[in-house]
């Protein structure tokens, strides 16, 4: 799986889009970007995934580049309950992979 | 209400004592999962499952022990013999459909603490 660079933490105001990056510049054709994120102390959740195609649901939106070499994660209004550690994977499709979380990006959203 | 559970939700235990993590979940998935997390670290994986009765190691399966008896439990066992248990424990599964791309479920997590 590709590796993925993230930057270690970002501030956002409460109500503001927030924008993570990550670069994924050895990214295969067939591989997948995901997003998790992980509240202080409890599980990951899963937010999305795309593969080149913009992708949107109800928690963002994920903007892969044409080159799919990078991509960025969006909360269109951040407010303070996502303030979070955020993780993104690049992974290829198959049952029971495992996912590889590096460290994240922390977002703080302050109000 | 369908969902992973993990409990305790805190656990702490002497050292030398084996302890073991309880995974439930009622998703009805194939595939399961234990990862570790230590202060300030992503997670890494322990064991995985894909099927009942049947697993394989993680990048970190020295110490650790699973079973996979039904689809709905995957327990994991700290045995003495890992050199630091004390972490957050995060169980998981997947709906394991070969070629889907499919995201995993976390449970809530177990943090044990080793004394």
């Amino acid at each position: 799986d590709a590796k993925t660079t993230q930057p270690p933490s970002m501030d956002c105001a409460e109500g503001r889009a927030a924008n993570l990056p990550c670069n994924h510049s050895t990214i295969s054709g067939n591989e997948y970007v995901y997003w998790y994120r992980q509240i202080h102390s409890q599980g990951p959740q899963y937010i999305i995934h795309g593969l080149k195609n913009n992708e949107t649901n109800e928690m963002a939106s994920l903007i892969i580049t044409e080159d799919r070499k990078s991509s960025t994660l969006i909360l269109p209004h951040a407010t303070l309950r996502d303030t979070a550690v955020y993780y993104c994977i690049v992974r290829a499709p198959g049952s029971a992979r495992q996912l590889t979380f590096g460290s994240g990006t922390q977002l703080t959203v302050l109000p | 209400d369908g969902g992973i559970t993990q409990s305790p939700k805190y656990l702490f235990r002497k050292e030398g004592q084996n302890v073991t993590l309880s995974c439930e979940q009622n998703l009805n998935h194939d595939a399961m999962y234990w990862y570790r997390q230590d202060p300030g670290q992503g997670l890494r994986l322990i064991y995985y499952s894909q099927i009942v009765n049947d697993f394989q190691k993680g990048d970190i399966a020295e110490g650790y022990s699973v079973s996979r008896e039904k689809k709905e439990s995957f327990p994991l066992t700290v045995t003495s013999a890992q050199k630091n248990p004390t972490a957050f424990y995060l169980c998981a599964s997947s709906d394991g459909l070969a070629g889907v791309e499919v995201e995993q479920y976390f449970g809530p997590g177990t943090r044990l603490t080793v004394t």
